[in-house]
């Protein structure tokens, strides 16, 4: 099946600091990729759609200024959060579907803990 | 504004029964439904999706999706320990493009040895 990677599993930073997170799809190439952020107990809630070659689209409420996406190739979305606080700790967790299957399940990564101190 | 209720749990099912997920989405013009399943601490996993009316069965998961009322359902089968997670209901949307998927907040489920 489509296997999406993140990269790192877990993070800590310091207050101030930016945070780069990867998302690569490994077996099939994604267009298009998700951000949702999970905070305990809630559910994943979208924070952006991530577009090849063009700028991301964000959800209502979230700083597109903050997290800054790029999807620089068809197998490749980073997110990074930019001076990072304690309430931006949460699970990160990207997603991708197969470019052209409009009905394709989404696959998710493993996530990414972040923790701000 | 596009909703996906579920009933938070926990559900508790003793070990062998079948255990029934409940789901109900805001928009009439929802195409596809997919069950996810969480454990705690990790991302989601797929397990199911649906697009037609009716059941659709995959080893011990039935999903069934009623357009008319709005519900989606997902059954587990001899019901295990390790099936203990939260199942997240999701929906996309009509709208066209590849738009990201609207979540439940997940039921808690709870297999009883």
């Amino acid at each position: 099946g489509a296997v999406v990677s993140q990269h790192p599993s877990w993070v800590i930073c310091k207050s101030g600091t930016s945070v780069k997170i990867e998302c690569r799809s490994l077996d099939f190439q994604a267009t298009t990729m998700f951000w949702y952020r999970q905070f305990p107990k809630q559910s994943l809630m979208l924070m952006a759609t991530s577009n090849e070659g063009s700028k991301a689209t964000y959800e209502q409420g979230v700083e597109k200024d903050k997290f800054l996406i790029n999807h620089a190739s068809l197998t490749l979305s980073t997110l990074t959060v930019t001076s990072a606080h304690p309430e931006d700790s949460s699970f990160y967790i990207c997603s991708a579907s197969r470019t052209g299957a409009y009905n394709s399940p989404l696959h998710f990564g493993n996530g990414t803990r972040l923790t701000v101190t | 504004q596009k909703e996906v209720e579920q009933n938070s749990g926990p559900l508790s099912v003793p070990e062998g029964a079948i255990a029934s997920l409940n789901c109900t989405y805001s928009d009439r013009g929802s195409q596809s439904f997919f069950w996810y399943r969480q454990y705690s601490g990790k991302s989601p996993e797929l397990i199911m999706f649906i697009y037609s009316n009716g059941d659709k069965e995959d080893g011990r998961f039935t999903a069934q999706l009623n357009k008319a009322s709005q519900y989606v359902s997902l059954l587990i089968r001899d019901s295990q320990p390790s099936d203990s997670a939260t199942y997240l209901c999701a929906v996309k949307y009509s709208g066209g493009g590849a738009d990201g998927l609207t979540f439940g907040k997940g039921t808690h489920l709870i297999i009883q040895p």
